[in-house]
């Protein structure tokens, strides 16, 4: 049973677009979410994290919006580089430590 | 600071064989991990540890044994390999909420 579910599987975007990115959880225990980026042959990186009693956060170009009665929260990114091509991550844990990771998204930025 | 550091980069094993892989970090922290990624399956978690001499199980730790004997090490060893634990391997520490990876062990079990 996947706990988080998390779609697109794959995004093509072109260079200053806004890809956004869905993941929906069930446990309602979970109260961190973290995003991860990785790039091809490495491990992932913390790229930012949310907790249930926000409906956003801002990082730089990045932002989580958080919605807590319908179980999902997603990853914009605003104005969206060739760099940021890469594997997207979502996941939840309670305590932040057990992480649960959705599937995956595998974002590519055309130039 | 070399962070968390796994070895071997890259192993082939025969079904059967035994073989642990290697993961330490300098950074003092108290909790590791290791997640196995898997194509359309994201990282699950197979074992994780809070201190030196405490572990336990995560969703998938069928196959594999743990142990930490110390705050640095926190090794993954598989006892009878086989194709289905054909993976990428990551370990990774936390401090609070962010939890550091390592670059990955690829694993082909043929």
């Amino acid at each position: 049973q996947q706990q988080v579910k998390q779609s697109p599987q794959s995004l093509i975007v072109q260079k200053g677009g806004i890809p956004i990115i869905n993941c929906a959880y069930e446990n309602t225990a979970f109260d961190y979410f973290p995003w991860y980026q990785q790039f091809p042959g490495k491990g992932p990186a913390l790229l930012i994290a949310i907790r249930p009693d926000v409906s956003e956060k801002k990082e730089g170009r990045f932002t989580i919006s958080f919605n807590k009665s319908a179980k999902q929260f997603s990853l914009h990114i605003m104005d969206s580089q060739p760099g940021d091509s890469a594997t997207y991550f979502c996941a939840a844990a309670q305590g932040a430590q057990k992480l649960v990771f959705g599937q995956g998204t595998r974002l590519t930025i055309n130039p | 600071n070399a962070g968390v550091t796994q070895t071997p980069k890259f192993q082939v094993l025969k079904t059967g064989q035994s073989m642990t892989l290697q993961c330490a970090q300098d950074m003092n922290h108290e909790y590791m991990s290791w997640y196995r990624q898997d194509p359309g399956m994201g990282l699950r978690l197979i074992h994780y540890s809070v201190g030196a001499g405490i572990t336990d199980q995560g969703e998938v730790p069928n196959g594999y044994n743990v142990s930490r004997s110390t705050t640095e090490d926190f090794p993954l060893r598989l006892l009878s390999a086989a194709p289905s634990q054909t993976s990428v391997y990551f370990c990774a520490s936390s401090y609070f909420e962010t939890q550091y990876f390592g670059p990955g062990t690829r694993l082909l079990v043929l």
